[in-house]
């Protein structure tokens, strides 16, 4: 009954190649983002989804494009893959209610290597 | 803009010991809430303690509990009786209202917690 999962766990590819990562939760939310840790630790949000509609964008190259096939999925395409990519993704939901306070939830990250 | 700082890059305590992280952030919102994130080895994000700002009691939960001092712009977390299982990152986060009625959250750069046996 995990809340939040992400597949893959680990993903190891070449430089140059597209990946995609996988979002999914079973919390009925209507917000879903994906943040990206980097090997400082440091966690920064790259986007936020509100039923199916993109509405944060944070500062992040075109080749990461989200997906959101429903309310309960969004997926990351990562097209064109450098080294600095190599990072953890994490995916997170948020029950929204317009003007917002709830909190978020985490799935199990995503452990990028660029080769 | 706003930011939050996390002083302390690591920091141990003895087991069964108390431990305070602190946590300083900025900003000229009146309304927001404040988070501490455990990030265990496991490298799951796992809410610890959440603090709306327009509360002026003190959040606990079990052995955690958090100072916040709103004039003062701080927000540290106090663990009691830490426990092996405490061992992790923890990441202090504010959360802003972004555009007109969605929330970004902030983190810090976090701090490092060992307990040790």
């Amino acid at each position: 009954d995990t809340a939040v999962s992400q597949t893959p766990k680990y993903l190891v590819t070449q430089m140059g190649n597209d990946k995609s990562i996988k979002c999914e939760q079973n919390l009925g939310h209507d917000t879903m983002y994906w943040y990206k840790q980097d090997s400082k630790k440091f966690l920064k949000i790259m986007f936020s989804y509100n039923n199916k509609e993109l509405i944060i964008n944070e500062t992040v190259p075109n080749r990461f494009s989200p997906k959101s096939p429903d309310k309960a999925h969004l997926n990351l395409h990562i097209n064109s893959l450098e080294l600095g990519d190599s990072a953890v993704y994490f995916c997170a939901s948020s029950q929204d209610r317009g003007l917002s306070t709830d909190t978020q939830y985490f799935g199990p990250g995503t452990r990028l290597t660029v080769l | 803009a706003q930011t939050v700082t996390q002083s302390q890059p690591e920091m141990s305590v003895q087991e069964a010991e108390t431990v305070t992280l602190s946590c300083t952030y900025d900003t000229s919102e009146n309304n927001y809430y404040l988070f501490w994130y455990k990030q265990p080895p496991s490298r799951q994000m796992i809410l610890v303690i959440r603090q709306e700002a327009y509360k002026q009691q003190n959040a606990t939960e079990n052995r955690f509990s958090v100072n916040f001092q709103k004039a003062a712009k701080s927000f540290s977390l106090k663990i009691s009786d830490s426990q092996l299982g405490d061992t992790a990152m923890y990441f202090c986060a504010f959360m802003k209202r972004w555009k007109t009625s969605y929330d970004k959250v902030i983190f810090g750069p976090g701090t490092s917690l060992s307990v040790i046996p």
